[in-house]
């Protein structure tokens, strides 16, 4: 069935450096692709999303890039905060339902 | 506070109990949508309507479950004859449906209701 998954289930930074959490999807039709941030306890947060007719998009201190001819989608996290700990989701989406991966937690190292 | 919100945000009941919750949308927002997440999984879709028409239920959503929408705003997801698997963090989203743009948008998550199935 489709299925999104993230490569690694746990990624450990150092407070300042860039972040870049992988995620590979399965179903070729998906046109849509977001990223969500989820806290202990809390629902996910939108972080951005991308079209599939976009290879690239670019909002505050986050960078998220599509490659469909891997099916292949990544997050970068710039100067990455305290704050930015959490757990990070991959979604994709070819009827609106969104259909998430496993999830990366994010450890920011002081 | 304009978010999507979820009551109750806790919910412990016995095995066999009936159990309502409740979301509301972020306002005219014409999509809401139900999912279930469980510890260390992500989240997976249960249903989702279109104003007041409930237009995909997953095959998650056995004949327990039943949602509703009645006047395309707030939604409630009951679960009859709750079981121990049933516990888990439900969570609704909804987005924005927008005449003449894109068929789907981002979704925008409430807090979540834990429920717990002793």
């Amino acid at each position: 069935g489709e299925s999104v998954g993230l490569h690694l289930p746990t990624l450990s930074v150092q407070e300042g450096d860039n972040s870049i959490i992988n995620c590979a999807y399965s179903n070729s039709a998906s046109d849509y692709f977001i990223w969500y941030k989820q806290e202990s306890g809390k629902g996910p947060q939108f972080i951005i999303d991308i079209r599939s007719n976009m290879d690239k998009r670019q909002g505050q201190r986050v960078t998220v890039l599509l490659n469909k001819t891997v099916k292949h989608l990544s997050l970068q996290i710039a100067a990455t905060q305290p704050g930015d700990s959490a757990v990070y989701f991959c979604a994709e989406s070819s009827t609106g339902k969104l259909i998430f991966g496993q999830g990366t937690t994010l450890q920011v190292k002081p | 506070d304009t978010g999507v919100s979820q009551n109750p945000r806790h919910k412990i009941t016995k095995r066999g109990q009936n159990v309502t919750f409740r979301c509301d949308p972020i306002s005219e927002h014409n999509r809401l949508y139900w999912y279930r997440q469980t510890l260390g999984q992500g989240p997976e879709f249960l249903t989702y309507f279109q104003n007041e028409a409930q237009l995909e239920k997953s095959r998650l959503l056995s004949d327990r479950f039943s949602a509703e929408r009645p006047k395309g705003s707030f939604s409630t997801l009951e679960i009859q004859r709750t079981e121990q698997g049933d516990s888990a963090m439900y969570l609704c989203a909804s987005s924005a449906l927008r005449s003449g743009g894109a068929p789907y948008n981002e979704q925008f998550f409430g807090p979540g209701t834990r429920l717990t199935v002793l």
